[in-house]
């Protein structure tokens, strides 16, 4: 059972404009979720998370929105750069400590 | 300030033989945790440890797997008898004790496995 999932196994867009990442979850348990962004041959690394309590979370270049009724979130970036390109995993977590992961997304942001 | 160390970062092993992985958390982290990443796909959680106990071990095969987290040295993910399905990059993040939120764990850059 694919508790996170991101239906969208790759995304392209141009340089400076607008990425969109989606994710859907259906465990209603989850209370955090976060974003990650993974290079080839790398471990992840965070990028920006946000509480079931808020529906918006910004930090720079990102934004992450929470859609509760819908169990779904996305990640906007906003302008993307080249350097954006990479494998990007939603995960969500009840507090457990454990994370629970997407299949990912790969962006490519076209110079 | 070193990250979360993994060793060694490539592995390979025949079937049948065992497979050590070792992790060792950033300093002052207390808790660890394991994940493994097959081909195209997303990161799956194995176990969750503190020093010297297992608290989450809900995401580990139940045979030939096991994980340990010593009061000293780093922690080791053991797998015996390896299959060709084992082949995949195993990681190990790291977070503060207390309660751990999501976002305080940090990951190393993996042990890729693969079994002949």
């Amino acid at each position: 059972d694919q508790q996170v999932k991101q239906n969208s196994p790759s995304l392209s867009v141009q340089e400076g404009r607008i990425s969109i990442l989606n994710c859907d979850y259906t465990n209603s348990m989850f209370d955090y979720f976060l974003w990650y962004k993974k290079y080839p041959a790398e471990g992840p690394t965070f990028l920006i998370s946000i509480s079931s309590i808020k529906d918006k979370n910004e930090d720079g270049r990102f934004t992450v929105f929470l859609n509760k009724s819908a169990k779904h979130l996305s990640l906007h970036i906003v302008p993307s750069q080249p350097g954006d390109s990479a494998v990007y995993f939603c995960a969500a977590t009840s507090n457990t400590g454990k994370l629970i992961f997407g299949q990912g997304t790969t962006l490519q942001v076209k110079p | 300030n070193a990250g979360v160390m993994q060793n060694p970062r490539h592995l390979v092993r025949r079937r049948g033989q065992e497979a050590r992985l070792r992790c060792s958390p950033m300093k002052g982290h207390s808790h660890v945790y394991w994940y493994r990443q097959l081909p195209e796909e997303g990161l799956k959680f194995m176990v969750y440890l503190q020093k010297e106990n297992i608290i989450d071990e809900s995401g580990m095969p139940k045979e030939r797997f096991s994980a340990e987290f010593p009061k000293e040295g780093p922690s080791i993910l053991r797998i015996q008898q390896v299959v060709r399905g084992d082949s995949a990059a195993y990681f190990c993040a790291s977070s503060p004790p207390g309660l751990a939120k999501g976002n305080e764990q940090y990951f190393g850059p993996g042990t890729r496995l693969t079994v002949t």
